[in-house]
């Protein structure tokens, strides 16, 4: 059965370096989303992607990240300058079908980073 | 604004038993309702959803769940628990006019033996 991939399973960085999370998506999913789970909270919503462009965000989802389909297979998160408070478990996420859909999202095994 | 609530951090029970792990739910919009679960170190595996039609949805591994909407509820059920059961389950809410999720807190599900 497809599965959504990420790597690296665990990023350690230093407070204001600059990290990279990667996911492949499930191969004919439409949809990428990055979601985060703050140990101990929910799990929340960063941003949608779709056609190389971002299709919605959240407040969260500041100047501070971006995100990238550099190729055909990757998507990419990346987060500018971390901060302590970026220290969470990465998800990300696809969808077949097209926004506001009843379509599922398919998770991935999430990055936990850790910023020092 | 869109929201989920799971009351219960954590839930135990006796395999061989009935389960129900709470959820409740408040959209703007119609609600589309899906419950995952996650083992140790592993993603948010899809067990179920509701879009519309019957109020009991079937899905995954035996679980079911019952959509109620006078009482905004979307509680999982599973009719005789196992071990294996025995995860981080998570309810999510999905207004019908938006893309994103909005996951509940999760509830922390002991099946002993």
């Amino acid at each position: 059965e497809p599965e959504v991939t990420q790597t690296p399973s665990h990023q350690v960085t230093q407070m204001g370096q600059e990290v990279i999370l990667r996911c492949v998506p499930i191969s004919n999913h439409l949809y990428f989303y990055w979601y985060r789970q703050i140990l101990g909270q929910k799990v929340e919503f960063l941003v949608s992607f779709y056609n190389n462009e971002i299709s919605e965000k959240s407040e969260i989802f500041d100047d501070q990240f971006s995100v990238e389909r550099p190729d055909g297979s990757n998507f990419t998160l990346k987060i500018r300058s971390t901060k302590l408070e970026d220290s969470a478990m990465y998800f990300c996420a696809s969808s077949l079908l097209t926004s506001g859909s009843t379509d599922t999202q398919y998770f991935g095994p999430g990055t936990r980073l850790t910023v020092l | 604004a869109q929201s989920v609530a799971q009351p219960e951090d954590q839930v135990n029970v006796a395999e061989g038993n009935p389960l129900t792990v709470k959820c409740t739910y408040s959209v703007s919009g119609n609600p589309y309702l899906f419950w995952y679960v996650q083992y140790p170190n592993r993603g948010l595996q899809f067990l179920l959803k509701y879009i519309t039609g019957d109020n009991l949805v079937k899905g995954s591994y035996g679980f079911e769940a019952e959509f109620n909407k006078s009482q905004t509820s979307f509680h999982l059920k599973k009719p005789s628990a196992l071990v294996s059961d025995s995860a981080l389950y998570f309810c999510a809410v999905r207004d019908s006019g938006f893309n994103k999720f909005y996951f509940g807190s999760g509830t922390k599900l002991n099946v002993k033996p």
